[in-house]
């Protein structure tokens, strides 16, 4: 079955040090998300893109960045973690732009 | 005020009964709305989709969109301890640049009791 995986599914890190969340859907949806979730704050967008190559920011993308060489993948970086970025955080995907988005089974980060 | 806001809760419901939740949002454009179910420790997944103003019924779940009023419910018929969940509302941005997006509530936490 297509799916929508995260890797890992939680990691603890050293604020300053750089971070890679990877996202990996076999649907082959142009659309992809990343959301942070953190208690009082609900599903925040971080970045998304509609195809390969395009990349957005969201409503709270400072310290985060996005690439798209690819369909399938949409890795998540800090750049420099800090204590402020401990969430968890839900990549999504969609096939239209219009329709309902899909999401992975999440990624708990721990900036310590 | 926030884009999307649903009924603060925490709601609680005995078993059997019927629970509402409910949404309102600021876009008077945006065209479609979503209902998400969220169990502790897991991802969001999907309940209930509506475009059209009016009900839509699946099982025992019902969702209800007012775009004059720019609101939209989820009752939940026959309420089950398993039911017991965060329930979060999610309306499509509909226009420019913000097209495609999902913008979220903060989430309703449903407990329903034995």
């Amino acid at each position: 079955d297509a799916e929508i995986t995260q890797s890992p599914r939680h990691k603890i890190t050293e604020t300053g040090r750089q971070v890679t969340l990877a996202c990996h859907q076999t649907w082959n949806h142009n659309n992809m998300f990343w959301y942070r979730q953190d208690l009082g704050h609900g599903l925040r967008l971080i970045h998304y893109s509609y195809g390969v190559q395009d990349t957005n920011k969201g409503e709270v993308s400072d310290g985060y960045s996005v690439s798209r060489s690819n369909t399938e993948d949409l890795p998540l970086t800090l750049e420099s973690a800090a204590s402020s970025q401990t969430s968890v955080y839900f990549c999504a995907s969609k096939r239209n732009l219009d329709t309902e988005a899909f999401f992975g089974q999440g990624t708990r980060l721990t900036v310590v | 005020q926030k884009e999307v806001e649903q009924n603060s809760g925490p709601l609680s419901v005995p078993e059997g009964a019927i629970a509402s939740l409910n949404c309102t949002y600021s876009d008077r454009v945006s065209q479609s709305f979503f209902w998400y179910r969220q169990y502790s420790g897991k991802s969001p997944e999907l309940i209930m989709s509506i475009y059209s103003n009016g009900d839509k019924e699946d099982g025992r779940f019902t969702a209800q969109l007012n775009k004059a009023s720019q609101y939209v419910s989820l009752l939940i018929r026959d309420s089950q301890p398993s039911d017991s969940a965060t329930y979060l509302c999610a309306v499509l941005n509909a226009g420019g640049t913000s097209y495609g997006k999902l913008t979220f509530g903060q989430g309703t936490i449903l407990t329903v009791h034995p």
